[in-house]
């Protein structure tokens, strides 16, 4: 199996500052993650699919970058729509795993 | 638009089984990928499984839940079912069905999720 290690846990930030949530694979995965935005009672949302595309509809504030076993989601400037936890997936064609999670607090 | 809704009862007994429904909206069920995936404190997310309909019925599970988990599709209500036998306190959890990339395995469009408590 392969392990996903996500940080941090928790980050607390305030609305217009840069963040970045990183997310580290136990071995390499190409470009094979996704980022997902969760807020409670709602369906996940996925943001990111293969490190740096954006999926259909999500702001440009958010990017995703790394390849390999080390990943960032990057949010350039943030709106108080976004305080929600974001988690990240590592997937190829036969299997995924998922990380534990960020909440993004305001600070 | 794809919208999922999962439904079943909140509370299950020690060795009973666990049956969910996904109600899917927007889109047939016999023409894409489904997922189970399951949100605990202690485990954070974890794939269940996955099934596409197409012309033979194609699964698959997580090992680790291998004997006990049976995901189904049933095209005249345009449902996923998951079935999880067995259960335990360590399968109490949030349970969300969801739509799944034909050719990976993350996800499109996920429900908003139904608890389920393991007690008696």
């Amino acid at each position: 199996d392969i392990q996903v290690t996500q940080s941090p846990s928790t980050l607390s930030a305030s609305v217009g500052d840069r963040v970045t949530i990183t997310c580290r694979a136990s071995q390499s995965i190409n470009d094979w993650v996704a980022w997902y935005q969760q807020k409670p009672g709602r369906a996940p949302q996925l943001l990111i699919r293969k490190a740096s595309i954006l999926n259909s509809g999500v702001p440009s504030r958010f990017s995703g970058s790394g390849s390999g076993t080390d990943f960032t989601l990057t949010i350039s400037s943030l709106q108080p729509d976004d305080f929600a936890t974001y988690f990240c997936q590592v997937y190829n064609s036969y299997m995924c795993s998922f990380g534990q999670g960020t909440k993004l607090e305001i600070k | 638009q794809v919208r999922l809704q999962e439904s079943g009862p909140g509370l299950v007994k020690p060795s009973e089984t666990l049956s969910l429904t996904c109600n899917v909206s927007g889109a047939s069920v016999a023409s894409y990928y489904w997922s189970w995936i399951r949100q605990s404190p202690g485990k954070g997310l974890e794939w269940i499984g996955y099934i596409f309909h197409g012309v033979s019925g194609t699964t698959d599970y997580n090992p680790s839940l291998k004997g006990r988990v049976t995901i189904s599709i049933d095209t005249s209500k345009n449902q996923v079912s998951l079935r999880l036998s067995s259960v335990t306190a360590a399968d109490t959890a949030i349970y969300y069905c969801a739509k799944r990339i034909m050719d990976f395995y993350y996800m499109d469009v996920w429900g908003v999720g139904t608890a389920v408590t393991v007690s008696s």
